[in-house]
């Protein structure tokens, strides 16, 4: 039971190159989520999906684009990269709504992303 | 503006101590309250969830607390072990979505 699953693990990019960052989960989850970690700060959510085939608007969406063709993956993609989005990058995925009881957000173990 | 700020920023303690985190937040509507263990290189790991009925909740060696009158929140982490060295998360749901406001973490280090 692999849980979340990202890759890759580390990326380095230069100014206006794209790429798609991949997360997949094996846990039958509904819900999933894209953050980015940043030195000093909270995570912020960059966009989620509430299932398949839907995906919102985070905190800090501009310049991602994500797309959630099936069910367990998650993508999340970098039109022209710019060097404000070096990052480490986490997916997580939860059963259903966070807001709502106890459900337990899981987490991948990030993609760093470097952008020159 | 929804924040929650932790406190101390970093820490060091002896294995063998004890020592408790603070979290103060600002997020309204409160849904619920979570603390998360971030080791280095790894991505979080849920440790307790609470919601504004619950004053204290444990998981092993670790107690959280939470006043949802005043607005604050502390973690408890009793015995500390080498391996409790990682950065401890708050994060506050707001109202019955999925938009958690995380805190920038406390950095504890466990030293031998």
């Amino acid at each position: 039971n692999a849980g979340v699953t990202q890759t890759p693990k580390f990326r380095v990019l230069k100014t206006g190159q794209s790429m798609t960052l991949l997360c997949a989960q094996d846990m039958n989850h509904e819900y999933m989520y894209w953050y980015r970690q940043d030195p000093g700060m909270g995570l912020r959510l960059i966009h989620y999906s509430v299932g398949e085939g839907t995906t919102a608007k985070g905190e800090v969406p501009d310049g991602y684009n994500v797309s959630r063709l099936k069910k367990q993956n998650f993508l999340l993609g970098l039109e022209s990269a710019a060097p404000s989005q070096t990052s480490v990058y986490f997916c997580a995925s939860s059963y259903s709504s966070l807001g709502q009881g106890y459900w337990t957000q899981h987490f991948g173990d990030g993609t760093r992303l470097s952008i020159l | 503006k929804n924040q929650v700020e932790q406190s101390p920023q970093s820490l060091i303690i002896l294995e063998g101590k004890n020592c408790t985190l603070q979290c103060n937040y600002t997020v309204s509507p409160f849904s619920n309250l979570r603390w998360y263990k971030q080791d280095t290189g790894r991505g979080p790991v849920s440790l307790t969830i609470m919601t504004f009925s619950e004053n204290t909740k444990s998981n092993g060696r670790y107690t959280a607390t939470l006043d949802a009158d005043t607005k604050q929140s502390s973690l408890h982490i009793t015995a500390s072990q080498l391996s409790d060295s990682a950065s401890y998360i708050c994060v506050v749901s707001s109202g019955y979505g999925n938009k958690l406001v995380f805190g920038a973490g406390t950095i504890l280090r466990v030293k031998s």
